[in-house]
C-alpha cells in the first residue's frame, strides 16, 4: 500500500499569504496518479488539481501543483477566505488507491 | 451537467446490511470507472471501491473485503455498494465518484451518511 503523508496537518495564514502544502508517497508514483481535491465545510470533495499539475475546471490559477516520484507539492499563491477548506492527495496508481490525511486550511 | 446522487443511507444496527446506490446521468455512464469513497465523522477521505466500465473488474481496500460488493447497471446508469456485516467503523459519508482515466475522481456526489449502530 502507497502511504501518503501531508503536511501541515493544519495550517492558519493570513490574507494575501502564500500557502504551501506537501505531500510525501512512501514509494514513486508516477505523475500522472498524483491529484489533489478541496473539501469545504459541510461539503463534498471538488477536484482541485490532477496529474500533479493540471487545473480543474472552475479553480483560478491562484492554485498550483507541481513534483515528481515521491514529493509533491500544492500551493496557494494568495490566501484569501474562499480558499479556507480542506486539502487531500490521492494516488491512482495502485490499488488500494490511498488520499493523504489532509491538511485544514484557515484564515487568521 | 454531469451529476451523481446517491441515496439509501440511515441508521443500521451492527452485523446488518444496507445498500446504496448512486443515479449518474450527463455522461456515458458505462464508458467509466466508478468509485465509492468514504469519510467517517470529523476523519478524512477513505477509498472503498472501483468497479470498471463493464463491472468486469472491481477492487476493494482491505477492511471491506468480503463484506461489500459493488456493483452497476450500466442500463439504468446506476452504481451500488452492497454493504454486509456492518460494523460501527463503518460509519461514515459514503460518496460516489466518477473515475477519470489521469484525471482523479470528478465528480462527486453530495454524499450519503451510514450509521452503524445499535
Amino acid at each position: 500500500e502507497i502511504v501518503l503523508t501531508q503536511s501541515p496537518v493544519s495550517i492558519t495564514a493570513s490574507q494575501g499569504e502564500k500557502v504551501t502544502i506537501t505531500c510525501r508517497a512512501s514509494s514513486s508514483i508516477s505523475s500522472n496518479y498524483l491529484h489533489w481535491y478541496q473539501q469545504k465545510a459541510g461539503s463534498y470533495p471538488k477536484l482541485l488539481i490532477y496529474r500533479t499539475s493540471i487545473l480543474a475546471s472552475g479553480f483560478p490559477d491562484s492554485f498550483s501543483g507541481s513534483g515528481s516520484d515521491t514529493s509533491y507539492t500544492l500551493t496557494i499563491s494568495c490566501m484569501q477566505d474562499e480558499v479556507a477548506a480542506s486539502y487531500y492527495c490521492q494516488q491512482g496508481s495502485s490499488s488500494p488507491y490511498t488520499f493523504g490525511a489532509g491538511t485544514k486550511l484557515e484564515l487568521k | 451537467e454531469v451529476q451523481l446522487v446517491e441515496s439509501g443511507g440511515g441508521l443500521v444496527q451492527p452485523g446488518r446490511s444496507m445498500k446504496l446506490s448512486c443515479a449518474a446521468s450527463g455522461f456515458t455512464f458505462n464508458n467509466y470507472d466508478m468509485a465509492w469513497v468514504c469519510q467517517a465523522p470529523k476523519k478524512g477521505l477513505e477509498w472503498v471501491a472501483t468497479i470498471s466500465y463493464d463491472g468486469s473488474s472491481t477492487y476493494y481496500r482491505d477492511s471491506v473485503k468480503g463484506r461489500f460488493t459493488i456493483s452497476r447497471d450500466n442500463a439504468k446508469s446506476t452504481l451500488y455498494l452492497q454493504m454486509d456485516s456492518l460494523r460501527s467503523e463503518d460509519t461514515a459519508t459514503y460518496y460516489c465518484a466518477r473515475h477519470v482515466p489521469y484525471g482523479g475522481y470528478q465528480p462527486w456526489g453530495q454524499g450519503v451518511m451510514v450509521t452503524v449502530s445499535s
